[in-house]
């Protein structure tokens, strides 16, 4: 079965540092990838997606991430954090038996903290 | 602009109560689903449709039922409501094809600014 994992509950970096949020998927066939955010009290919403085109896909607010199937990684990166940058972060992966409804499976999530 | 409604941000309920969970998405979307949202458990899907009348279980559909008489609306039942449904509910919509779940779908889903239930 389709599995992903976010390494770290909570991250915490300074603004201005990078940014490195990082999501392992399992699959036995090559999946489609999400990232969404969810700022806080408000639903989620799309950052970037892997669809098998490009390996390094980009972003809303200067994200982006690649996807390096040896690895079977999909990590999220941004080389300078802002203020506004704060929330919580989702990695999701599509069922590959999902049919049309394009089931996601989601991750744990990672709480970014950004510090002044 | 794809726009997912919920009927409300914040409701308190006590147990034994029957709830409902009102979606509503303006943008034809032939997919809906309902997830609830718990701290260190991400998103875990309840229910979802696919067309109208249509509806299939998710990963954690105990307790819950759902109803689409409605393209555009779906709704989540609490038939009898216990604190363990204390949570943040989500609801999404996306593309999907007329055709039924035969089709591999790669886009998006677009979620509501949820609901938050407490179940006293």
């Amino acid at each position: 079965a389709q599995s992903v994992t976010q390494l770290g509950s909570h991250v915490s970096v300074s603004e201005g540092a990078l940014v490195l949020l990082r999501c392992n998927y399992s699959s036995s066939v090559p999946p489609y990838l999400f990232w969404y955010v969810q700022y806080p009290n408000q639903g989620l919403q799309l950052l970037l997606k892997y669809t098998s085109a490009a390996t390094l896909v980009k972003g809303i607010n200067g994200f982006e991430a690649e996807f390096k199937k040896s690895e079977t990684s999909f990590h999220l990166t941004k080389p300078s954090a802002h203020m506004s940058d704060a929330a919580e972060y989702f990695c999701a992966v599509t069922d590959p038996y999902g049919g049309a409804t394009n089931k996601l499976i989601f991750g744990t999530g990672t709480l970014l903290a950004v510090q002044p | 602009d794809v726009k997912v409604t919920q009927s409300s941000r914040y409701l308190v309920k006590r147990t034994g109560e029957k709830v409902f969970l009102e979606c509503v998405q303006d943008m034809d979307h032939e997919n809906m689903f309902w997830y609830r949202q718990d701290p260190g458990l991400g998103l875990r899907l309840i229910y979802f449709s696919y067309d109208v009348k249509m509806k299939e279980k998710g990963d954690i559909p105990e307790g819950y039922s759902v109803s689409r008489e409605k393209k555009e609306r779906f709704s989540l039942i609490l038939e009898s409501a216990s604190t363990n449904q204390t949570s943040m509910y989500l609801c999404a919509s996306s593309r999907g094809l007329a055709g039924g779940p035969n089709y591999f779908i790669e886009n998006e889903q677009f979620f509501g600014p949820g609901t938050r239930l407490t179940v006293l």
